[in-house]
């Protein structure tokens, strides 16, 4: 499976656009970058995902550059409830397994 | 998104009996389910992935016969853990797919916290 590394924390100013990004330079042609984020003791909600063309969802916008090997996703107005750990994770495609790396602690600060 | 939900959401047990956690998709079919532990401050660490009517496929160093994956519906997965430990005490989570294209995405259960007393 491709790994992905991700800064381990940032802060954003409530009201501003957080970009988080995350590498993935061994990533295969046929992997999908799925972005998903874990608020304090619950499951990991879905955000986004791509594989080659830049997705936007009333969440989120997700980058991806043209070499495909790194990604930043973009959350427009970021508001306190946004205050979470965002995973970056490159889906094996024969398995369909998601394996977590540590993720982004994301901070937003009023 | 699609719905995934855990039961229970909590639970305290005895050290030495077994627990079940089940996990169903609400409103779709879920040909694969996945389980993960997280400990405090730690990532999610992937256990198991089941697919409906087969055996589960365990991750290297996860007990087969410790835990217990059973996915014998298209809605319906569970996790026991048997014969309980207080190490076993953990956050435990499913996820559900319900296709196999690479563009299907995972849904998450909102978790169980196991405590081993």
């Amino acid at each position: 499976d491709a790994k992905t590394t991700q800064p381990p924390s940032m802060d954003c100013a409530e009201g501003r656009a957080a970009n988080l990004p995350c590498n993935h330079s061994t990533i295969s042609g046929n992997e999908y970058v799925y972005w998903y984020r874990q608020i304090h003791s619950q499951g990991p909600q879905y955000i986004i995902h791509g594989l080659k063309n830049n997705e936007t969802n009333e969440m989120a916008s997700l980058i991806i550059t043209e070499d495909r090997k790194s990604s930043t996703l973009i959350l427009p107005h970021a508001t306190l409830r946004d205050t979470a750990v965002y995973y970056c994770i490159v889906r094996a495609s024969n398995t369909g397994k998601l394996i977590f790396g540590q993720g982004t602690t994301l901070q937003v600060k009023p | 998104g699609a719905v995934v939900s855990q039961h229970p959401s909590w639970v305290i047990c005895k050290s030495g009996t077994s627990v079940k956690i089940e996990c169903r998709s609400l409103d779709f079919q879920a040909t694969t389910m996945f389980w993960y532990r997280q400990f405090p401050k730690q990532s999610l660490m992937l256990m198991a992935t089941s697919n409906e009517g087969s055996k589960a496929t365990y991750e290297q160093g996860v007990e087969k016969d410790k835990f217990l994956i059973n996915h014998a519906s298209l809605t319906l997965s569970t996790l026991t853990v048997t014969s309980a430990h207080p190490e076993d005490s953990s956050f435990y989570i499913c996820s559900a797919r319900g296709g196999w294209e690479g563009n299907t995405e995972a849904f998450f259960g909102q978790g169980t916290r196991l405590t081993v007393v």
